[in-house]
């Protein structure tokens, strides 16, 4: 079955650029989105198809695709952006079945 | 305001059934498709299954295919997900999503989601 892989965790200093990286074979031919989820609270849509942000969410949010890996980018990292962030998907088959990458933890330091 | 709003969770033995509802507002129901994702305690996300609009693609994650039906009712603003033959594994929060589609590439991504209804598969 299709895979996502992301790294576990993720640690930076409020105001630096976090950086979380999402690796999948059918990237290139498939949009990515990312989720932010905070503890006990649902998923919030913060990129979608692999660079748009969505009308609520703050511009140091931004998202970038190179070859089988995509990259969602924090820049000047706030204590609330804090979170579990997904990567998610489609696989090839064009059937859509969607796909989601294990998960990284931000920690602000 | 799109709302979407779980019901239907609880503690249920495995073997057991189990159905799940999603009431949707703030939105035009039958124009979106909608899915159903969950997460176990502790877990990442996990998509359940799909649903066009007028329910006639349903597409499914291989681990509940023959178990789960996904279906919807446009006139009541609902959706729902029939569980039967659950396992312990099958203990989550499930969430009702509202989905996105871009044809061209079969994509799919969730922009709404309810806060979820946690279902407890245990003896």
């Amino acid at each position: 079955s299709y895979e996502l892989t992301q790294p576990p965790s993720v640690s930076v200093s409020p105001g630096q650029t976090a950086r979380i990286t999402c690796s999948g074979d059918a990237l290139p031919k498939q949009y990515a989105y990312w989720y932010q989820q905070k503890p006990g609270q649902a998923p919030v849509l913060v990129i979608y198809k692999d660079s748009e942000r969505p009308s609520g969410i703050p511009e140091r949010f931004s998202g970038s695709s190179s070859g089988t890996t995509v990259t969602l980018t924090i820049s000047g990292v706030q204590a609330e952006d804090e979170a579990d962030y997904y990567c998610q998907s489609a696989d090839s088959s064009g059937t859509y079945r969607a796909v989601f990458g294990g998960g990284t933890q931000l920690t602000v330091l | 305001e799109v709302q979407l709003v779980e019901s239907g969770g609880g503690l249920v033995q495995p073997g057991g059934s189990l159905r799940l509802s999603c009431a949707a507002s703030g939105f035009t129901f039958s124009s979106y498709w909608m899915s159903w994702v969950r997460q176990a305690p502790g877990k990442g996300l996990e998509w359940v299954a799909n649903i066009k609009q007028d329910g006639s693609e349903k597409y499914y994650v291989d681990s509940v295919k023959g178990r789960f039906t996904i279906s919807r009712d446009n006139a009541k603003n609902s959706l729902y997900l029939q569980m039967n033959s659950l396992r312990a594994e099958d203990t989550a929060v499930y969430y009702c999503a509202r989905t996105d589609i871009v044809v061209v590439v079969a994509a799919t991504h969730f922009d709404y989601w309810g806060q979820g209804t946690l279902v407890t598969v245990s003896s």
